[in-house]
Formats: structure tokens, C-alpha cells, sequence
């Protein structure tokens, strides 16, 4: 089966650090990837992480570990335009197809504040 | 470039009507994806096509649902006939699947449907 974790809502201040979580288990794994959706837009690709570590772009980091089936999204500086949702997606195979699709999770609605 | 390209951005349609759902993917683009996103559900793949063809379509709500990509610059997907349930924001994707790291998927603007 697929599973992909994230807490349904987070505040936080303007200024200030937050840190996304996501766990996921999926029959299998190849790359995780990090959206922003802000509201009535589409999703907008963040970042993506295949091995274990840090991946630094500006004030977003994204982290990984596949043994733990573990990736969090650390949001640095926080600005009032980061208010939006954050999709933890994880690319699966698919099934014996050659091919891959992501498996989405359901998303962290962020709200930055004053 | 001009980004995925969806119409309408909006449709209000009555229960047992029929709705057609239109996307153009990014030119060079080969992979293209239908979504549904719901509040209680999130965003749920519908269908994947690949150089046109259907590769995965096991996300199909059921057999009032149908897509089809009869070239690679077009895609529609059609429901028939529409029920409140359907109501949702559709987005369509695109990619290129080279089958390396970065076929990051490129979502546009969505269709905002409602079905009363």
C-alpha cells in the first residue's frame, strides 16, 4: 500500500523557522518531491530529494531519510507569502510498467502570521 | 513558455450533464497526468499518459469518467454524466520522462468544477 503522513495544519510567525514533517510508506520510492499551493493556484514544485541528506535552495530546505521513511521541508526567514500549502509527494513505480507516478499526500495548510 | 494550459478555469454544470475537460501540456512535454483535488481526499492521480498513450488509468473514479490524448498537445478529460460528488478542482500536468531525476511535473491552473 501507499502512505504518505503530514500534519494537517501549522502556524507560525513571520520571521521564524518551521519545520514540515512527512513520513511515507510506499511499495516503492524513487525521489521525494515538495510543492507549495497557495489557494485557488496550482501546485508549484519546491524541491526534490532522491538520497539521504539536506538539499539547501535559499530559505527552503528539504530533508531525507529513506531508511526512516522520513523528509521534513524547513522554512527559514518566514514571510506573510508563505502562507500556503505544502504537498509532501513521494514517486512510486508503477507497477510493472517501467514507469513511475507520485503519490501525493494531503498536504500542510501553513498559515504565517504578524 | 506558456505553461500548461487548462479550460475552463470554472464550469457549474446540473447533475447528469455532461463535462468535458480540456489541457494543453507544455510543448516537448511527453508525459501528461490528470488530478482531482478535493479537501478530504487531496490530490488523487486520475490518469497517466505517456507519448500519448494511457499508462495508468487504475485512479478512474468509474466508468462515467473517460480521457483521451489524440495528439501530443492535447488532452481532454470527460465526465458523463457529472454528479454533485465530481465537484472538485481538476489539474492536469505535464512532464518530461526521461526517466532521470528531474521529470518534475508542471501543473496548471486547474478547473474549478461544480456539479449542482
Amino acid at each position: 500500500g501507499q502512505n504518505i503522513d503530514q500534519p494537517t495544519e501549522m502556524t507560525a510567525t513571520e520571521g521564524a523557522i518551521v519545520q514540515i514533517n512527512c513520513t511515507y510508506q510506499t511499495s516503492g520510492f524513487n525521489g521525494l518531491f515538495w510543492y507549495q499551493q497557495h489557494a485557488g493556484e496550482a501546485p508549484t514544485f519546491l524541491s526534490y530529494n532522491v538520497l539521504d541528506g539536506l538539499e539547501e535552495k535559499g530559505r527552503f530546505s528539504s530533508f531525507l531519510s529513506r531508511s526512516k521513511g522520513y523528509s521534513y521541508l524547513l522554512l527559514k526567514e518566514l514571510q506573510m507569502k508563505d502562507s500556503a500549502s505544502y504537498l509532501c509527494a513521494v514517486r512510486d513505480e508503477l507497477g510493472n510498467t517501467g514507469f513511475q507516478k507520485l503519490v501525493f499526500g494531503t498536504g500542510t495548510r501553513l498559515l504565517v502570521s504578524p | 513558455d506558456a505553461g500548461v494550459i487548462q479550460s475552463p478555469r470554472h464550469e457549474v454544470t446540473e447533475m447528469g450533464q455532461e463535462v468535458t475537460l480540456r489541457c494543453k501540456p507544455i510543448s516537448g512535454h511527453n508525459s501528461l497526468f490528470w488530478y482531482r483535488q478535493t479537501m478530504m481526499r487531496g490530490l488523487e492521480l486520475l490518469i497517466y499518459f505517456n507519448n500519448n498513450v494511457p499508462i495508468d488509468d487504475s485512479g478512474m473514479p468509474e466508468d462515467r469518467f473517460s480521457a483521451k490524448m489524440p495528439n501530443a498537445s492535447f488532452s481532454t478529460l470527460k465526465i458523463q454524466p457529472s454528479e454533485p460528488r465530481d465537484s472538485a478542482v481538476y489539474f492536469c500536468a505535464s512532464s518530461l520522462a526521461s526517466g532521470g531525476a528531474w521529470d518534475t511535473q508542471y501543473f496548471g491552473p486547474g478547473t474549478r468544477l461544480t456539479v449542482l
